[in-house]
């Protein structure tokens, strides 16, 4: 069972769609980070969220961390082919220890 | 400034032969970690180090598996026997926790193809 559940697994969707993906837990956490990863590269951090019911933009990405910080969401308005890739989102409950969601496998078609 | 390096980018090896994985973290960072990847099993945490100490190895599949931090500069993760089932994309990531509030950085990963 994984720790952190993420949904959907993929997505193909055309440019200029939204979008929203969402990662989920039974587990309350202290924090919780989206991580982008494209094909032959390692993940790159976008954001980390920390309080409960917070929201961050970032350009076209809308991040939100649930009220009660067991749950999260990354929304893309107007998608882009460059924001194709593996999302990941990744919290940690013990000191530095992250686990990782399965990922979203976006693809955005031109 | 330089990432977190990873050598091999790729290694082709046949099954029970020793496979040695190295890494070089970001400077000042007190934190690394092995990760491997895989479709089956996403990116799972083996072992993480804390000032090149071991914290936890729980994540180490078996006692093929080993890891070593011998200074603050370099890591390597190896295995032996190497098997097919060990195929995988194998990352390190390091971190400076109180200044970077958890962010990993990543290599750009070690893909492993055991025939």
């Amino acid at each position: 069972t994984q720790l952190l559940e993420q949904s959907p697994q993929f997505l193909s969707i055309q440019e200029g769609e939204n979008l929203t993906v969402y990662c989920n837990s039974s587990s309350v956490f202290s924090s919780l980070q989206w991580y982008r990863q494209e094909p032959g590269e390692g993940p790159v951090l976008l954001v980390t969220v920390v309080t409960g019911g917070e929201v961050k933009k970032l350009k076209r990405l809308t991040f939100q961390f649930g009220d009660a910080r067991k749950d999260s969401s990354l929304h893309i308005t107007a998608a882009q082919p460059g924001d194709t890739g593996l999302y990941l989102c990744a919290a940690g409950k013990y000191g530095n220890k992250l686990v990782f969601g399965a990922g979203t496998i976006l693809r955005v078609k031109s | 400034d330089a990432g977190v390096i990873q050598s091999p980018r790729h290694e082709v090896t046949e099954m029970g032969q020793e496979v040695t994985l190295r890494c070089k973290p970001i400077s000042g960072h007190d934190y690394l970690f092995w990760y491997r990847q895989t479709m089956m099993r996403g990116l799972e945490l083996l072992i993480y180090f804390n000032n090149n100490v071991p914290i936890d190895d729980s994540g180490m599949p078996e006692d093929r598996f080993s890891a070593k931090m011998p200074n603050a500069s370099f890591s390597t993760l190896k295995i032996q026997p190497s098997e097919p089932r060990d195929s995988a994309v194998y990352f390190c990531a390091s971190n400076q926790l109180q200044v970077n509030t958890g962010e990993l950085f990543f290599g750009e990963g070690s893909r492993l193809t055991v025939l």
